[in-house]
C-alpha cells in the first residue's frame, strides 16, 4: 500500500531563517505530488506540483520554492521566511489507480 | 478554470438526525468531484469520490453525495450523523488537463449529542 510521510510536524522559526519541509512516498512510483498551505485551518492553497524528477510548477508567487531530487521525495523550501509564511503545510500525492490524491499528516510552521 | 464552492461556514446537526454538506462547482468539461474530511491538527482524508456512472456515490463512514449535473452540485450526505463525524468537510475538483485539484473553503460539521 502506498503511505505518505512528511516531517518535521511541528517547526517554530524566526524571521529571516532557512525552511525546509520534507514529504516522501513508499509504494508507488513516479507519482504526482502536490505541495499545500492551509491558513486559519480552512481553505487550502495549492503551492506547487509536480509530475516527475526536476520538474516543478508553482501556482503563486511566494517566498517558497520547492524540489524534486528524487521520485518519491518532494521538498518545500525558503531561504528567508516571513511571518506570513507560518501556516499549515500539506503534502499530497496521486494514488493507484488515478485521480485520487491523498495527504500526509501536515507540517505546522510557526514563524515568529 | 475548475473551481468549487461551500456556501456555508458552519453546518449544526443534531445526532440521529440526516446531514447535508453542501458542493457546487464550476469546471470546464467533464467534473472529477472529491470529498474529503479534516480532524484537527491532521491530513485531509479521502472520503468518496465521482468520476462517472452512478450519480449517488457511496464512501467511507456511511457517506455519500449525489452528483447533480443540471445544478452543478455534489453535495455530501449521511442518514444519521454521528458525534464523532464533527470535523472540517472539504469538497475539490480536479482539472484533468494538469492533473491540479482544487478545494473548497471547508465546511465545519457539528454533531450534537
Amino acid at each position: 500500500s502506498q503511505t505518505i510521510h512528511q516531517w518535521p510536524a511541528t517547526l517554530v522559526q524566526p524571521v529571516g531563517s532557512p525552511l525546509s519541509l520534507e514529504c516522501t512516498v513508499e509504494g508507488t512510483s513516479n507519482p504526482n505530488l502536490y505541495w499545500y498551505r492551509q491558513a486559519a485551518g480552512r481553505g487550502l492553497q495549492l503551492l506547487f506540483y509536480s509530475v516527475g524528477i526536476g520538474q516543478i510548477s508553482s501556482e503563486v508567487p511566494q517566498n517558497l520554492s520547492a524540489s524534486r531530487p528524487q521520485d518519491r521525495q518532494f521538498i518545500l523550501s525558503s531561504k528567508k521566511l516571513l511571518l506570513s509564511d507560518s501556516g499549515f503545510y500539506l503534502c499530497a500525492h496521486q494514488g493507484e489507480p488515478g485521480n485520487t490524491i491523498y495527504f500526509g499528516e501536515g507540517s505546522w510552521l510557526t514563524v515568529v | 478554470a475548475q473551481s468549487v464552492a461551500q456556501p456555508e461556514d458552519q453546518v449544526n446537526v443534531a445526532e440521529g438526525n440526516p446531514l447535508t454538506v453542501k458542493c457546487t462547482y464550476s469546471v470546464s468539461g467533464n467534473p472529477y468531484l472529491f470529498w474529503y474530511v479534516q480532524y484537527p491538527n491532521r491530513g485531509l482524508q479521502f472520503l468518496l469520490k465521482y468520476i462517472t456512472g452512478d450519480n449517488l456515490v457511496k464512501g467511507s463512514y456511511g457517506f455519500e453525495a449525489e452528483f447533480n449535473k443540471s445544478q452543478t452540485s455534489f453535495h455530501l450526505k449521511k442518514p444519521s450523523a454521528l458525534v464523532s463525524d464533527s470535523a472540517l468537510y472539504f469538497c475539490a475538483v480536479r482539472d484533468p488537463n494538469f492533473n491540479k485539484f482544487y478545494f473548497g473553503s471547508g465546511t465545519k460539521l457539528n454533531v450534537k449529542p
